[in-house]
């Protein structure tokens, strides 16, 4: 299995809504991401998972928390977001933080939630 | 610093090659990557070069690294509408910072029949 998967692939909420993202990867990575992408823009990291422990909040609002059941999954609980929240998120994983040697070159993304907040 | 730049567009014909140019600015990067995205879809990693690597090829992608200008190009040999796409290039710092890839604005690709 070489794959990030995203559920769901669409989400449409109300900004007292609250959702959560999953993302679910068994290639054994011990590192995976969060990315925020607007249309034809790149994508903006928001957090970096490493073995399960949160190491990288890029600054984000509360109103986005991530967490890391285990080394598989990776879930992002949404609440009370505005209307420029809506955007592509992406969930990446990758060997390990900056792993530049073995099989695993680069970063394995999902196909990514698009969300839309009313 | 970090940064790392593209042009914005790139238009070419069914056959023809394309050539997809990316600076960065961080000397230290280790591996320079290419991802491509397809309109509703998530990045594709299409290739990659390590910093110590002049060249590499797969198929019809041969990547250029010029590393005393800092300079990255995508080849694409007999370009199809299949490859219209974003391209993104990003590179990664070196062990133990973080794992932050740094991307670049990406190149829209349009292949013209």
């Amino acid at each position: 299995d070489t794959e990030v998967t995203q559920t769901p692939k669409h989400l449409v909420m109300g900004m007292t809504n609250k959702k959560s993202l999953k993302c679910e990867q068994h290639m054994g990575h011990r590192a995976m991401y969060w990315y925020k992408q607007k249309a034809k823009k790149p994508p903006e990291l928001m957090f970096v998972y490493s073995y399960e422990k949160l190491s990288i909040n890029e600054s984000v609002p509360s109103r986005f928390s991530p967490e890391c059941p285990n080394s598989s999954l990776l879930n992002l609980h949404l609440h009370a977001l505005q209307p420029e929240d809506s955007a592509l998120y992406l969930c990446a994983s990758s060997q390990d933080l900056g792993v530049t040697d073995g099989p695993n070159y680069g970063y394995t993304f999902g196909s990514g939630t698009r969300l839309t907040v009313v | 610093g970090e940064d790392v730049e593209q042009s914005l567009f790139l238009s070419v014909r069914e056959g023809d090659s394309s050539v997809i140019n990316c600076t960065y600015t961080d000397s230290s990067s280790t591996y320079l990557y290419w991802y491509k995205q397809e309109p509703g879809a998530g990045l594709q990693l299409l290739t990659y070069i390590f910093s110590n690597m002049d060249m590499k090829q797969d198929q019809r992608l041969t990547v250029l690294l010029n590393k005393k200008d800092k300079h990255l190009s995508l080849r694409i040999a007999d370009t199809q509408t299949g490859d219209s796409a974003i391209y993104f290039c990003a590179e990664s710092p070196p062990w133990g910072q973080g794992g932050k890839l740094i991307f670049g604005q990406g190149t829209e690709l349009s292949v013209k029949p």
